[in-house]
């Protein structure tokens, strides 16, 4: 059963435009949110977290949006640069619980 | 920034063998270590919780005898593939929190390991 859902494999982007990530969950005890990016034959790197209490956090270009009634959060890249094109993975967990990861979507920068 | 290593990046081996995939963070201490499988185009699955100094938690339908981990220290954890198999062949990946159970705190990844069984 899959909590944790990103329903857009890929996303293409225009340079200099905002790229838009959306995540999708389906337990309501989570309440701390991850984004990573993970370029090819590469671990996931850590990009930016939220926790419920907040429904919007901030570090530079990325800002993580989430709304808890809709169950959703979403990761937004303003300006979209080349450099961004990797598979940007969310994640979720509950207090002592386990972090369930999305499929993952794959951002494509075009110069 | 924190930083997890993990060795070998890439490994093949002949179907029968065991492969040990080593994962270390290198300048904070792990307690608690986690072990990941990644099918293609899947999401990262839980294979599981290495604790240091005692038994690993191992995810429902992860065969412990197949996927042994040891955690012998605060900074080294290591997966041994048993008798590989080529339905074994996957990426894996390890990771470590400075939170200890990764509660609200982000994870930090190693590079991975490919495993390919011939």
């Amino acid at each position: 059963d899959q909590q944790v859902k990103q329903n857009s494999p890929s996303l293409s982007v225009q340079e200099g435009r905002i790229s838009i990530l959306n995540c999708d969950y389906t337990n309501s005890m989570f309440d701390y949110f991850l984004w990573y990016k993970k370029y090819p034959a590469e671990g996931p790197t850590f990009l930016i977290s939220i926790s419920s209490i907040k429904d919007k956090n901030e570090d530079g270009r990325f800002t993580v949006f989430l709304n808890k009634s809709a169950k959703h959060l979403s990761l937004h890249i303003v300006p979209s640069q080349p450099g961004d094109s990797a598979v940007y993975f969310c994640a979720a967990s509950s207090p002592g619980n386990q972090f369930y990861f999305g499929t993952g979507t794959s951002l494509t920068v075009i110069p | 920034g924190a930083v997890v290593s993990q060795h070998p990046s890439w490994v093949i081996c002949k179907s029968g063998t065991s492969v040990k995939i080593e994962c270390r963070s290198l300048d904070f201490q792990a307690t608690t270590m986690f072990w990941y499988r990644q099918f293609p185009k899947q999401s990262l699955m839980l294979m599981a919780t290495s604790n240091e100094g005692s038994k690993a938690t191992y995810e429902q339908g992860v065969e412990k005898d197949k996927f042994l981990i040891n955690h012998a220290s605060l900074t080294l954890s290591t997966l041994t593939v048993t008798s590989a198999h080529p339905e074994d062949s996957s990426f894996y990946i390890c990771s470590a929190s400075f939170g200890g159970d990764g509660y609200n705190s982000p994870l930090h990844f190693g590079n991975g390991t490919r495993l390919t069984v011939t």
